[in-house]
């Protein structure tokens, strides 16, 4: 099956500073999606991109399928971008519908 | 709107008790998905309804789990007896249509601890 891997494990900001999470993908995908897990254990959809690019406010990702990853840039960090980031996805193949997430980032943006 | 709706949203409970969680998916949605999070193992799907009928359901541990989904508005995770080792988040989540083009949207999650 498809496998999903993220980089960099871990990360630490000071506030206001700008990243760029990574995911990598070892088969072709019609669905890509990135979450953040809240400190409360919440998933939170941040964006639904099989490929281009979307943005909402200080977050945007670009997906390259053809390359087979996708990164999400967090602007401008505030403390509450803190938690894990997730990016998911399943294989071109699967007609289950069935997410293969990767292990996650884990951001902590201090103030 | 409301989100996809689970409860409880924590269970403690004994090892050999029967546990249920329940999900209300997103009204209009017709895919519902049952997945599981654990330190060692992360996020791992459990079973995959659509219109009701489960259609993928291999990654249900073993025979202790099952679930079912009676109508397009409620499934219920069941596991009986339960173990220390079955201790995690379980996350009820949704989408629209079949396969694998659309949208997952996640549930609170059921945090649960077998004792």
């Amino acid at each position: 099956g498809i496998q999903v891997e993220q980089s960099p494990p871990d990360l630490i900001l000071q506030e206001g500073a700008n990243s760029t999470l990574r995911c990598n993908f070892s088969d072709s995908v019609n669905n890509l999606q990135w979450f953040h897990q809240n400190p409360w254990g919440q998933l939170i959809n941040l964006f639904y991109i099989p490929s281009g690019t979307k943005q909402n406010g200080r977050l945007s990702a670009t997906t390259v399928a053809t390359e087979r990853y996708s990164l999400l840039y967090i602007s401008s960090s505030q403390t509450t971008d803190s938690g894990v980031y997730f990016c998911a996805a399943p294989s071109r193949s699967s007609n289950t519908g069935k997410l293969i997430f990767g292990q996650g980032t884990t951001l902590q943006v201090k103030p | 709107d409301a989100g996809v709706i689970q409860s409880p949203r924590h269970e403690v409970t004994e090892m050999g008790q029967e546990v249920t969680l329940r999900c209300k998916p997103i009204s209009g949605h017709n895919s519902l998905f049952w997945y599981r999070q654990t330190m060692m193992r992360g996020l791992e799907l459990l079973i995959y309804f659509n219109n009701n009928v489960p259609i993928d359901d291999s990654g249900m541990p073993e025979d202790r789990f099952s679930a079912k989904m009676p109508n397009a508005s409620f499934s219920t995770l069941k596991i009986q007896p339960s173990e220390p080792r079955d201790s995690a988040v379980y996350f009820c989540a949704s989408s629209f249509g079949q396969g694998t083009y659309n949208e997952q949207f996640f549930g609170p999650g059921t945090r649960l601890t077998v004792l």
